[in-house]
């Protein structure tokens, strides 16, 4: 059964480099999302992506996020300057078509920020 | 903005017992999903819901949509089943998640 991966599963970076977390959505989804969970917390809503651009972000996604499909296949979530803030755990999901339809999650990937 | 409160936060119950968990939010919606989160963290979606009820094995769910609410059943509880239940409901392109359930069921 076709399944989102994503990389690495663990990522350690000191504060204020810069990290591309990497998704492999299913191949025939059209629709992309990346969400994060902080530990202890709820899931949060950062950013949809469809036909190649963003269609809806939250407040949390500012200019240090940013998101893009480079070949086809991949989808990133990159952090420009990371803060202690942003450690983690991050899903990616993906989608045939809008919100209303069934979304894929990803393993996530914990990103932990000393 | 939609607020999206579950209850219980936690739930322990012995196996066999019949489980609900509630959903209730602030703003109309289309419509909504119920995810398990596993203990290992991985997301799974169980249920998209815009009316009605939907039944998948042992697990269904409700929705009213004037009332604001949904509510996943777990009929015949098995520990296996142990695991954080989360509501979101579909606000434009975007998912507004619940804080999740943490369901243990106990041998």
């Amino acid at each position: 059964e076709p399944e989102v991966t994503q990389t690495p599963s663990h990522q350690v970076t000191q504060m204020g480099q810069e990290v591309i977390l990497r998704c492999v959505p299913i191949s025939n989804h059209l629709y992309f999302y990346w969400y994060r969970q902080i530990l202890g917390q709820k899931v949060e809503f950062l950013v949809s992506f469809y036909n190649n651009e963003i269609s809806e972000k939250s407040e949390i996604f500012d200019d240090q996020f940013s998101v893009e499909r480079p070949d086809g296949s991949n989808f990133t979530l990159k952090i420009r300057s990371t803060k202690l803030e942003d450690s983690a755990m991050y899903f990616c999901a993906s989608g045939r078509s809008s919100a209303t339809d069934t979304q894929y999650f990803g393993p996530g990937t914990r990103l932990t920020v000393l | 903005k939609n607020e999206v409160e579950q209850s219980p936060q936690n739930l322990t119950a012995q196996e066999g017992e019949f489980i609900t968990i509630n959903c209730s939010y602030s703003v109309g919606i289309s419509a909504l999903h119920w995810l398990q989160q596993h203990p290992g963290g991985g997301i799974v979606s169980l249920f998209m819901l815009s009316s009605g009820k939907k039944k998948h094995g042992r697990l269904i769910a409700t929705i009213n949509i004037q009332e604001k609410h949904s509510s996943l059943h777990i009929t015949a509880s098995h520990p296996r089943d142990s695991a954080v239940y989360i509501c979101a409901v579909i606000e434009a392109q975007k998912l507004v998640f619940g804080q999740g359930t943490r369901l243990t069921i106990n041998p």
